[in-house]
């Protein structure tokens, strides 16, 4: 079954470092998300990506944050100078159209800033 | 503005016990689309159901089953005879895919279920 698949896992940076999340959507899928859980509070849309431009972004996407489609086959997060407060479990999605039939998650990847 | 609100926040039930969770949303839009995801412990989103606004015919799966009610605007996920592996946090969520180019999938709190034996 296909799936999406983030990496790394978990990662660790010091405060002030930029990080690159990355992400392989399911290949057919057109429509790419990132969301962003802080440890025990609930999930959070971040943005949404389509067509190679972000559709939609949340007051949290500010201008640390980017997104990238480098390539026909990965999604990456970049945050540009990572805080404290970044710490979350990072997700990315994608759904193969805007109804979002069924948004298919990946597992997560755990950022923790020192 | 979208809104989906779980108000138990935790959840204690014994093995075999049924327990339903409950999910209220607010929306303005007439087209929408309800979703449960499971959390386990190891921290994935796992996909449960997604039910569409048009249909309100309830659905069972297996120990699952969900209650959809427009009435109430209520979208509650029931566990029968639930089992220690069914521990996890469950969210409840809502799209409106008719507001903007891809529609966000917006979370509720969470409700965070413990069974034990």
């Amino acid at each position: 079954e296909p799936e999406v698949t983030q990496t790394p896992s978990h990662q660790v940076t010091q405060m002030g470092q930029e990080v690159i999340l990355r992400c392989v959507p399911i290949s057919n899928h057109l429509y790419f998300y990132w969301y962003r859980q802080i440890l025990g509070q609930k999930v959070e849309f971040l943005v949404s990506f389509y067509n190679n431009e972000i559709s939609e972004k949340s007051e949290i996407f500010d201008d640390q944050f980017s997104v990238e489609r480098p390539d026909g086959s990965n999604f990456t997060l970049k945050i540009r100078s990572t805080k404290l407060e970044d710490s979350a479990m990072y997700f990315c999605a994608s759904s193969r159209d805007r109804m979002n039939t069924e948004a298919f998650f990946g597992q997560g990847t755990r950022l923790t800033v020192v | 503005a979208q809104k989906v609100t779980q108000a138990q926040t935790e959840i204690s039930v014994v093995e075999k016990e049924d327990v339903t969770l409950d999910c209220v949303y607010e929306t303005r839009d007439t087209t929408y689309y309800l979703f449960w995801y499971k959390q386990p412990p190891s921290g994935e989103l796992v996909f449960l159901i997604r039910r569409n606004s048009f249909d309100e015919q309830n659905e069972i799966s297996g120990r699952y089953s969900w209650n959809f009610q427009k009435s109430t605007s209520s979208f509650n996920f029931t566990i029968t005879a639930s089992q220690v592996v069914d521990s996890a946090v469950y969210f409840c969520a809502l799209s409106e895919p008719n507001t903007g180019t891809a529609s966000k999938l917006t979370f509720g709190t969470g409700t965070r279920l413990q069974v034990t034996l």
